[in-house]
């Protein structure tokens, strides 16, 4: 059982270059999300999934896309990188409504450092 | 999803008791306190989950006064291998734009 599996898990681009991050999950999970993580800071959402072919903004979305076209799988996109999108991005996983929890727990990936010169 | 406050830092030595305070003063009826451990160069771990009371489990315990507006976690005995970033989260369960803040680094010392 893989749980929640990033791919690259490092990257190195250019500035205006464009690249795909994927973020796929094994636990039938409804819920997923895009966090990045810059240094010394917590976690900021930047968009999130409730449900295959959905989708939808959170804290910090302008520069980024994503796709869920299959409920295990969560794509983010840079389209054109800048340097201010030099982070390390974190993919998470969570129940829907009906798992054991009262508030979602989310299960996360090992992370994919990016890099943009 | 509510706010909240906990302190940046805490030291601690191996073999002590730590307990992290997190403040939520607007903490909503539906809400749960979550907290989740986050080591160097990894994604952040589930911890402990309640909503009120005492919850246990083998890692740690949570502590949640009958006002609900602070909780703390509480790690019994560390070692230098619980030297991570905790962080409190509190929402319900159609929160699902749970952004973590700056957390608490906890440094454990030999």
């Amino acid at each position: 059982n893989a749980g929640v599996t990033q791919t690259p898990k490092f990257r190195v681009l250019k500035t205006g270059q464009s690249m795909t991050l994927l973020c796929a999950q094994d636990m039938n999970h409804e819920y997923m999300y895009w966090y990045r993580q810059d240094p010394g800071m917590g976690l900021r959402l930047i968009h999130y999934s409730v449900g295959e072919g959905t989708t939808a903004k959170g804290e910090v979305p302008d520069g980024y896309n994503v796709s869920r076209l299959k409920k295990q799988n969560f794509l983010l996109g840079l389209e054109s990188a800048a340097p201010s999108q030099t982070s390390v991005y974190f993919c998470a996983s969570s129940y829907s409504s009906g798992g054991p929890s009262g508030a979602n727990v989310l299960t996360f990936g090992a992370g994919s450092r990016l890099t943009v010169l | 999803l509510a706010k909240t406050t906990q302190p940046i830092s805490m030291d601690s030595y191996e073999g002590q008791e730590v307990n992290i305070t997190c403040s939520h003063n607007n903490i909503a009826t539906n809400d749960y306190i979550t907290w989740y451990q986050q080591f160097p160069s990894q994604g952040p771990r589930f911890i402990i989950q309640g909503y009120k009371t005492k919850v246990t489990n083998e890692v740690a315990s949570l502590f949640i006064p009958a006002d609900r507006k602070s909780s703390t976690l509480s790690l019994p005995r560390v070692s230098l291998s619980d030297t991570a970033v905790y962080y409190c989260l509190v929402g319900d369960l159609n929160d699902y734009k749970l952004s973590f803040g700056a957390g608490t680094t906890v440094t454990v010392r030999a």
